[in-house]
């Protein structure tokens, strides 16, 4: 069994559905990153939370440990938002290195 | 500030050649990480260094070598390539000050062994 679990693997939007991407994982953790990949390939981080919910524009993140589970919310979606996105959860307990443990990616695909 | 670059963005070898990969930073990371990323798979972890001098094994590291010289450079080498071994590869750098930290990511080389 996968440590993170994206669901979606694939997902196609209307431009300005409102879209929800959810992870869950089953390590204990010290924080959960969202990151996006373009066609293009570069990776850019999004968030890293560890508790609550964190807002960008119009990308929202929240996480709920008790039931290690985070959503990725992108409101008015827009074709420029197509993209892979990817969670990933750092393993970082006492003089551990901080190692990510990804999830396989949620492709969204955004029509106009 | 570039962030992190590698070179080359592409390339092609054949079975049993030998290459090496650049991964370069300048924000002064102590932390770097090479990872490759394959279809259907998440990206996984080749080999990490916590600073100079000093590397460690990842999850995937069979086939691989990483030498870490200078702290703004972190080369990862296949001293005979395979076709499995074909895929994207990602270099990243995180501050260790930070608690947990947040990687930085190059834009990949993308490698194919014939």
């Amino acid at each position: 069994k996968n440590e993170v679990e994206q669901s979606p693997q694939n997902l196609t939007a209307q431009e300005g559905e409102f879209i929800t991407i959810n992870c869950s994982y089953s390590v204990g953790i010290s924080a959960l990153h969202w990151l996006q990949q373009h066609p293009g390939g570069g990776i850019v981080s999004l968030f890293m939370l560890s508790s609550g919910k964190k807002k960008h524009g119009r990308l929202i993140a929240t996480i709920n440990i008790q039931e290690k589970h985070s959503s990725l919310h992108i409101t008015a979606s827009h074709p420029r938002d197509s993209a892979v996105y990817i969670c990933a959860v750092s393993d970082y307990m006492g003089g551990s290195q901080g190692n990510l443990i990804f999830g396989k990616g949620t492709k969204l695909s955004v029509k106009p | 500030n570039a962030g992190v670059t590698q070179t080359p963005k592409f390339r092609v070898l054949k079975t049993g050649q030998s290459m090496t990969l650049l991964c370069a930073q300048d924000m002064n990371h102590e932390y770097m990480y090479w990872y490759r990323q394959d279809p259907g798979m998440g990206l996984r972890l080749i080999h990490y260094s916590v600073g100079e001098g000093t590397t460690a094994k990842g999850e995937v590291p069979d086939g691989y070598n990483v030498s870490r010289l200078k702290k703004q450079n972190f080369l990862l080498g296949l001293e005979s390539a395979a076709p499995s071994q074909t895929s994207v590869y990602f270099c990243a750098s995180s501050n260790h000050r930070d608690r947990p930290n947040e990687q930085f990511f190059g834009p990949g080389t993308r490698l194919t062994v014939l």
